[in-house]
């Protein structure tokens, strides 16, 4: 069974829109969550991590994302998209046995 | 300077055939990996390697067989190539075995005719 669960494979915004992009983890994972971005044919690139450290993680090119134990949740957002934001993205759990364990990928496109 | 380099970056190859890519971190990270993404965008991880030593290979056909000479290098080779192989590979490292941060290479687009 898959450790995290992104909800929503393909979400639409316009520029300037709130990104909103979804992930619920298993109790399974361990409290290590990832947000990764994969710009079209590159690989992946770190957003943020949470580490136990803050609920409120703040990373790179604006996002941030906020871990709640009450929800299982690690949903990744960004206030006002940009058209560079369009890419795809992973929501990942390190496991027990010290595995990334990714979801599926949500591809954000963005509306000019 | 790239952190984690992949080579080759494209390989179109027949079925049967044996085929190499080769990754390098220069990060002085212990720990290297190979994950395969599908056409889907599915990531999947196959092998880990720890200062030299295997310490996960996922259920992968041993048709592919991954070698780490050194802590920086992890290649993996495919025999006898079959079309569903087609994917990309994508080599990580970190730090170690915590992995609280891995590392992407760019990619090896691999494609079976």
């Amino acid at each position: 069974a898959q450790s995290v669960t992104q909800l929503g494979s393909h979400v639409s915004v316009s520029e300037g829109a709130l990104v909103l992009l979804r992930c619920n983890y298993s109790s399974s994972v361990p409290p290590y969550l990832f947000w990764y971005v994969q710009y079209p044919n590159q690989g992946l690139q770190l957003l943020l991590k949470y580490t136990s450290a803050a609920t409120l993680v703040k990373g790179i090119n604006g996002f941030e994302a906020e871990f709640k134990k009450s929800e299982t949740s690690f949903h990744l957002t960004k206030p006002s998209a940009h058209m560079s934001d369009a890419a795809e993205y992973f929501c990942a759990g390190r496991t027990n046995d010290y595995k990334l364990s990714f979801g599926a990928g949500t591809t954000v496109t963005v509306r000019a | 300077d790239t952190a984690v380099s992949q080579t080759p970056k494209y390989l179109v190859t027949q079925m049967g055939n044996d085929k190499s890519i080769k990754c390098e971190q220069n990060l002085g990270h212990d720990t290297m990996y190979w994950y395969k993404q599908d056409s889907k965008k599915f990531l999947k991880i196959m092998f880990s390697y720890n200062n030299k030593e295997l310490i996960i290979n996922e259920t992968v056909p041993n048709r592919f067989s991954p070698k780490s000479p050194d802590k920086a290098h992890l290649n993996l080779h495919i025999n006898s190539l079959e079309l569903g192989d087609s994917a990309v590979y994508f080599c990580a490292s970190s730090q170690d075995v915590r992995q609280e941060t891995q590392y992407f290479g760019p990619g090896t687009r691999l494609l079976v005719l």
